[in-house]
């Protein structure tokens, strides 16, 4: 059964700074990866989408990188603004279901 | 677009009423995912429709849970009766053969 976990739970940092987000997951046959944003009361932001076959995906100041043999993933912000402030969730699409982690809840203070 | 649309936003009942909740996929998807959120469990896939056909409902939690999808437009999701651990936050998404695009969700609480 597939688990996802999501390291640190939460995480609270000075603006400007750089961070790094940890997803990792138990089974290594994946068709892709997604990362997530979830402002508190609302729904779920696609940040990023990696192909199994992929290594990274990058959107402006996010960069998401996959070792699928290891099973990890991780979210760079580079950066970071008080606006980044939300919870964060990968989630592993196996065969035709997306498995979510349980998230890190991000704290960008001015 | 408007993206994925879900009514009701917020919905309050009580114990053993029945409960609706609605649910428009983006035009084009035709992939639609019933999910549940809640602080103990995170987030859950109760049940995805392919093309308008129910594919895998091993999430629906009990026979009290329905899902129906009457066409590319439209799906519900209905709990009958409906239980107090049944408050949750109940997110529909749809999506076509790639990333899955949310709703902003229905938070059902019964009291």
């Amino acid at each position: 059964k597939q688990e996802v976990t999501q390291i640190p739970a939460a995480l609270s940092v000075p603006e400007g700074e750089n961070l790094v987000l940890n997803c990792s997951f138990t089974d290594s046959a994946i068709y892709n990866l997604q990362w997530f944003r979830q402002d508190p009361g609302k729904g779920l932001t696609s940040l990023l989408l990696i192909q199994s076959s992929q290594r990274e995906q990058t959107s402006g100041r996010l960069n998401a990188s996959l070792d699928k043999s290891s099973g990890r993933s991780t979210l760079y912000i580079a950066a970071s603004q008080p606006g980044d402030s939300a919870t964060y969730l990968c989630a592993v699409l196996n065969t035709d279901k997306l498995i979510f982690g349980t998230g890190t809840r991000l704290q960008v203070f001015p | 677009d408007a993206g994925v649309i879900q009514s009701p936003r917020h919905e309050v009942t009580e114990m053993g009423q029945e409960v609706t909740l609605r649910c428009k996929p983006i035009s084009g998807h035709n992939s639609l995912f019933w999910y549940r959120q809640t602080m103990m469990r995170g987030l859950e896939l109760l049940i995805y429709f392919n093309n308008n056909v129910p594919i895998d409902d091993s999430g629906m939690p009990e026979d009290r849970f329905s899902a129906k999808m009457p066409n590319a437009s439209f799906s519900t999701l209905k709990i009958q009766p409906s239980e107090p651990r049944d408050s949750a936050v109940y997110f529909c998404a749809s999506g076509l053969a790639g990333p899955q695009f949310f709703g902003p969700g229905t938070r059902l609480t019964v009291l």
